[in-house]
């Protein structure tokens, strides 16, 4: 089985810009939650989807957005980027929304903002 | 107050010794207590959780729980090569979210 798959692996965006994150999580599970990692940092949550419903938001502005689509498949997007989110942000899948112990982590995305 | 708090290391043992890794966290609510593994430009890898207060042995590996504490630890026995990387304590509640620390960056001497 596949694991947890994350689009693209690397980008460079300009400060103001707006980018797409992707994210395919595990076959069978509908719950899929994004984090941020600063550089010397442990992950940050931002959101979690479970059955294309938001179930839970981290302490970001309203700049970060996603959704979560009929095939459980998740998109994070960033509106005005800023110098501080250059992170690799990061893409977790698990069966259910609370089962946090199954969380399932993709490879992530390196995101800079120059 | 950081909600998880880690020493970042950097922490550099000889092949063979043991790893003695710990955090400790602020919040009551917290009930399920997990360790990963973060090798460079990856993402984390789940190595053991406990639910709650205790030991858990996997291997070469052993978590500790002390809640009365708010304190857990991670021991790697028979350190190898292979096991350097940056280890990252979370948690959770009942809830959708873990909380991590700062991770400790760990090489192990051949």
């Amino acid at each position: 089985d596949a694991g947890v798959t994350q689009s693209p692996t690397h980008l460079i965006k300009t400060r103001g810009q707006q980018v797409t994150l992707r994210c395919s999580p595990i076959s069978g599970h509908k719950s899929v939650s994004w984090y941020q990692q600063v550089l010397g940092q442990g992950p940050q949550f931002i959101f979690q989807y479970y059955e294309k419903e938001e179930r839970g938001r981290g302490n970001f502005p309203d700049r970060f957005s996603a959704r979560q689509f009929p095939n459980y498949s998740s998109e994070l997007n960033v509106n005005a980027l800023l110098l501080g989110d250059s992170a690799l942000y990061l893409c977790a899948s698990s069966l259910s929304p609370s089962v946090n112990t199954e969380a399932f982590f993709g490879q992530g995305t390196r995101l800079t903002v120059v | 107050q950081k909600e998880v708090e880690q020493d970042p290391g950097p922490l550099s043992v000889p092949e063979g010794a043991i790893v003695s890794l710990n955090c400790t966290y602020s919040n009551s609510a917290f009930q399920y207590f997990m360790w990963y593994r973060q090798y460079s430009r990856k993402g984390p890898e789940l190595l053991m959780y406990t639910y709650s207060s205790g030991n858990k042995e996997d291997g070469r590996f052993t978590a500790q729980v002390d809640k009365s504490s708010k304190y857990i630890s991670l021991f790697i026995r028979d350190s190898q090569p292979s096991d350097s990387a940056t280890y990252l304590c979370a948690m959770s509640g009942y809830d959708y979210k873990l909380s991590f620390g700062a991770g400790t960056t760990v090489t192990v001497r051949a």
